[in-house]
């Protein structure tokens, strides 16, 4: 069964802080994995995707990091500000994104403390 | 606002109804995904048109339904409605077939309460 697995379920980090969050995905046909950012009352907002082609994005403040052999990816979130609160998922799709929907993780709600 | 709008917002229905959600995508987009978040299960996949045809099929119920109309717009049949049906709805959009190449695009949701 396609599962993208997400953790930690939720995280606590101070201000300024760097927060981590860790997805691993078993379906090896996945190519296209966004991380998406919700907050509460809001549907999900894209926020940065990568393509395994790369170990590595960069976009502002947000970093992915891609390991295509042991089929993991994370999200580094550095100087993480309280306006970063709020619930992140990470996804998959694949065969090019033609395959359509995307499978997601749990999710991890973030806080950040002043 | 992301383009994507959904209709309507909150919605309180009795066990054993039937509501109808809408969605109409982001202009310019032909695929509509819906997704049903709850608070144990994450976003679950249920179902995805593109350009009026039915494209792919999550975890849906038998006893929901959905279709995409000439004008794009999208609707999610909910009927013989149980408690466990409360959740988030959620539709979004995409230009193609897939949304790797710009994106997949979310709306707010509906909140449907079944009691």
């Amino acid at each position: 069964q396609q599962q993208v697995k997400q953790s930690p379920q939720s995280l606590i980090v101070q201000k300024g802080g760097i927060s981590i969050i860790n997805c691993a995905y078993e379906n090896t046909a996945f190519d296209y994995f966004p991380w998406y950012q919700q907050f509460p009352g809001k549907g999900p907002a894209l926020l940065i995707a990568i393509r395994p082609d790369v170990s590595e994005k960069k976009e502002g403040r947000f970093t992915i990091s891609f390991n295509k052999s042991a089929k993991q990816f994370s999200l580094h979130i550095m100087d993480s500000q309280p306006g970063d609160s709020a619930t992140y998922f990470c996804a998959a799709t694949g065969y090019g994104g033609s395959q359509g929907n995307l499978i997601f993780g749990k999710g991890t709600k973030l806080s950040v403390k002043p | 606002d992301s383009g994507v709008t959904q209709t309507p917002k909150h919605l309180i229905t009795a066990t054993g109804q039937r509501v109808t959600l809408r969605c109409s995508p982001r202009s310019g987009d032909l695929s509509v995904y819906w997704y049903q978040q709850s608070l144990d299960q994450g976003l679950q996949f249920l179902i995805q048109y593109y350009n009026g045809e039915e494209r792919a099929k999550g975890n849906i119920l038998e006893r929901f339904s959905a279709q995409q109309f000439p004008d794009l717009h999208s609707e999610l049949n909910l009927s013989s409605l149980e408690l466990g049906d409360s959740a988030l709805y959620f539709c979004a959009s995409s230009v193609g077939p897939g949304g790797a190449s710009g994106g997949y695009t979310f709306g707010s949701g509906t909140r449907l309460t079944v009691v």
